[in-house]
């Protein structure tokens, strides 16, 4: 069962592109909503993170939308660079104020930015 | 900064042997750290959650007594694979938690490639 849907599983953008993600759940217990850059043979790291309470989040090239109504929430790549190539990796998680907090993650999107 | 090492980068052993793994927080304590499992080109699966002082959580369909898991510590968790075989050759990646206003956020570790000759 796969909790948090993320499409596309492959992207080619050209340099100076915009990447786009999306991603869909379906638990509405999820109040946590992060995303992780994976280069190949490392350990994920946290990019960007949103909560339902806002609907967008903006860290340099790089933007969360959220539609809590819809559930859906994506990841915007603006001026996107042979760099920016790497796998990416959409989440959720529920409020942590219960003690436990898994992180379901989807099934990941590799991008490459080719010049 | 929230950085996390694990410890050895890559492992090959023999069928049979045990190997084990460490994860550390260096610059900060978490009493939760999550142990994941990633195949090649797929995504990471949640294997167990470890907590200082107590026994860690296995998730459905993940042995206990093949994967030991000990967190002695709020700066480090280890991973012990028992009695390995070709089939436990992964990339193992541990995370730990620490705490962001209300929420937790999750760091993760370079991951280990265990490989099971």
């Amino acid at each position: 069962q796969q909790q948090v849907k993320q499409s596309p599983q492959s992207l080619i953008v050209q340099k100076g592109g915009i990447s786009i993600i999306n991603c869909a759940y379906e638990n509405t217990a999820f109040d946590y909503f992060p995303w992780y850059q994976q280069f190949p043979g490392k350990g994920p790291a946290l990019l960007i993170a949103i909560r339902p309470d806002v609907s967008e989040k903006k860290e340099g090239r790089f933007t969360i939308s959220f539609n809590k109504s819809a559930k859906q929430f994506s990841l915007h790549i603006m001026d996107s660079q042979p760099g920016d190539s790497a796998t990416y990796f959409c989440a959720a998680s529920p409020d942590p104020a219960g003690g436990y907090q898994k992180v379901t993650f989807g099934i990941g999107t590799k991008l490459q930015v080719i010049p | 900064g929230a950085v996390v090492s694990q410890h050895p980068s890559r492992v090959i052993c023999k069928s049979g042997t045990s190997v084990k793994i460490e994860c550390r927080s260096l610059d900060f304590q978490a009493t939760t750290m999550f142990w994941y499992r990633q195949f090649p080109k797929q995504s990471l699966m949640l294997m167990a959650t470890s907590n200082e002082g107590s026994k860690a959580t296995y998730e459905q369909g993940v042995e206990k007594d093949k994967f030991l898991i000990n967190h002695a510590s709020l700066t480090l968790s280890t991973l012990t694979v028992t009695s390995a075989h070709p089939e436990d050759s992964s990339f193992y990646i541990c995370s730990a938690a620490r705490p962001s206003g209300s929420y937790n956020e999750q760091f993760f570790g370079p991951g280990t490639r265990l490989t099971v000759l």
